[in-house]
Order: structure tokens, then sequence, then C-alpha cells
């Protein structure tokens, strides 16, 4: 199974782009990334998901290299309700159950 | 419109009893999930169904049990052998594709 290991925690101010990296050096051939955003006292819902190379969609953009062994979350422009927790999941549909690890929280200040 | 509910939305237990939360689904989803969520930590599996009549144990079970009667409903009973129960309780439901997962908003239970 691949690990995934993310930062703990980001701090960033309205109207700037933030970038949430994550590392996953075992990533399967059949696997895709994918994010996750929870907001306190909610389930976490789906933002994005990728393969390879970039993704973007009307919240976020996901870039992820050649190699697949990291991705990067891109939030354009954020705002005071983009704070919460960001996970990054590793897997494909032969998987049991999404494990979830900690998560990035993420604080945007005005 | 189709969605995921979970009830209640706030629970308190004594200590020594058990508890049933409710998840009920109308997705059309064969897959439910039962995670728990301490405060500041992320969601650790507890049990999960891909068909009814059908369940697994996820990484925490003991302590916890589950039936899956009907595809729509997936119980969770914590019981009195949980030593630890105070937790955010959130329900899933899944297409089975990794985008595929629709979350309930959740079950806080506490001991008393």
């Amino acid at each position: 199974l691949a690990k995934t290991t993310q930062p703990i925690s980001m701090d960033s101010y309205e109207g700037q782009e933030v970038n949430i990296t994550c590392s996953h050096n075992n990533i399967a051939t059949n696997d895709y990334i994918t994010w996750y955003q929870q907001f306190p006292s909610q389930g976490p819902r789906f933002i994005i998901q990728g393969y390879k190379t970039k993704v973007t969609n009307e919240v976020a953009s996901l870039f992820i290299p050649a190699d697949r062994k990291s991705s990067t979350l891109s939030l354009p422009r954020v705002s005071l309700s983009d704070t919460a927790v960001y996970y990054c999941l590793v897997g494909n549909t032969g998987r049991r159950a999404l494990t979830f690890g900690s998560g990035t929280r993420l604080q945007v200040q005005p | 419109d189709g969605g995921i509910t979970q009830s209640p939305k706030y629970l308190f237990r004594k200590e020594g009893q058990n508890v049933t939360l409710s998840c009920e689904q109308n997705l059309n989803h064969d897959a439910m999930y039962w995670y728990r969520q301490d405060p500041g930590q992320g969601l650790r599996l507890i049990y999960y169904s891909q068909i009814v009549n059908d369940f697994q144990k996820g990484d925490i079970a003991e302590g916890y049990s589950v039936s899956r009667e009907k595809k729509e409903s997936f119980p969770l009973t914590v019981t009195s052998a949980q030593k630890n129960p105070t937790a955010f309780y959130l329900c899933a439901s899944s297409t089975g594709a990794l985008y595929g997962y629709t979350f309930g908003s959740g079950t806080r239970l506490t001991v008393v």
C-alpha cells in the first residue's frame, strides 16, 4: 500500500495561491492520486483526482510529475472558506477502503 | 436529492451502555463504510461492507459491531467493550471509485 506524507499544517492569506505537496514514493502503476477536503464537523468531500501530468477543475489543480512519486494540490486565490483539512490519498478501485492520513490543516487568514 | 443521512447528530452515552448510530443512503451505492475521527486526527476505518449481508473489519473494529441487512442501511453499534468511544463518527457510501465516496454529516458521540 502506498504511504503518503504531507505537511501537518499550512498558513496563508486571502487571495494567495496555496500549494500542498504530497509524497507517495511507493505508488503503484495502477494507483490514482485523489484529494479530499474536510471542514470542521463535516465529512470529507472529493476535490480532484489525477493519474499523471496536470488536472484542473473549477476548484483546484493537481500537478503530478513524470515519476509520480509526489503530487501538488494547487488552490488559486484562497479565501477564508478554504480553511479546512486536505487529505491526499493514493490507491485504485481494487483497494478495500480509503485510508485517510492526518491530512494538511490549511488556515487562511484575512 | 440523493444523499447519506446519519442520525443522531449528537449522542450521549453512559459508561457500560451500548448505543447504535444510524446510517442510511439513497444513492444506490453497494459499498458502505464507518470511520472514526478523534480531535485533530485523520479518519480511521472501523468496518466496511461491499455488499448486503457481508462486512469486514477495518483497522479499529474492536468494541464495535455492524449489520448490513439492506443495501440502504449500515448501522454501527458501539458496545460497552469500546473503552474510549468519545469521537466523531462518519459513515460513507461509495461507487467503488476513489472519487466516489459520499460522506454523511457525522455523529458526535460523548460518554458521560
